[in-house]
């Protein structure tokens, strides 16, 4: 079966701008997780969502958002881009339920923000 | 929250043994994770350990002390194609559940 899916894998913004990333999980799970990932950062949690409601949220200013959809797709977004956003954005999908099982990773969205 | 130490990078020789440690504090283990990340993919899953002891998976292996918040990943026969990051990763029942994850270790296998 397919696996996550993300997009775009790379794109590029100015500062001040905003972004839309997508995800789309893979079939029948219901949960949605999505991680920045910087170098010597390791995967910083931004948020989860299971069945269209966040469940969870990290450490990350206002300026990061997301959403989940009916069809499990989920989506986030980054306002008034800083440099420091530069980043892989990677979104996982899990079977769902209150425990996060294993994780089944996209392969990423690539932000470089100038 | 957790607090997850991990080497940054290790190097071997092909066919060698590795073996990259992972320490933890957290105030209500679930269970450990491992991950593996080779460069521009998307992590994949290695193994799972949630009580202690040692799980072995072909020629991975991981290990668990939860008194100790220690957990190690055993590489074996070496090979080029084991060349990646390798992430830690801890669940905490008094996190949400959550998913934490540490630096990562660079692997590199030298012929």
């Amino acid at each position: 079966k397919a696996g996550v899916t993300q997009t775009p894998r790379y794109l590029i913004k100015t500062r001040g701008q905003q972004v839309t990333l997508s995800c789309s999980p893979i079939s029948g799970h219901r949960s949605v997780s999505w991680y920045q990932q910087t170098p010597g950062q390791g995967l910083q949690f931004l948020f989860e969502y299971f069945s269209e409601t966040q469940r969870n949220k990290g450490n990350f200013p206002g300026r990061f958002s997301g959403r989940q959809f009916s069809n499990s797709r989920s989506e986030m977004n980054v306002s008034t881009l800083e440099l420091g956003d530069s980043a892989l954005y990677l979104c996982a999908s899990s079977r769902g339920g209150q425990v996060t099982g294993e994780l089944f990773f996209g392969e990423g969205s690539r932000l470089t923000v100038l | 929250g957790q607090n997850i130490d991990q080497p940054t990078e290790m190097t071997a020789t092909e066919g060698a043994i590795v073996q990259i440690n992972c320490t933890y504090q957290t105030s209500g283990f679930n269970g450990l994770f491992w991950y593996q990340q080779h460069a521009g993919e998307a992590p994949t899953f290695l193994s799972y350990n949630v009580l202690d002891g040692l799980e072995e998976k072909g020629r991975f292996s991981s290990f668990l002390s939860r008194s100790k918040g220690y957990s190690y990943l055993l590489l074996k026969e070496l090979q080029m194609k084991d060349s990646a990051s390798y992430l830690c990763a801890v669940r905490d029942r008094e996190n949400d559940y959550k998913l934490s994850f540490g630096a990562g270790t660079t692997v590199t296998v030298r012929a």
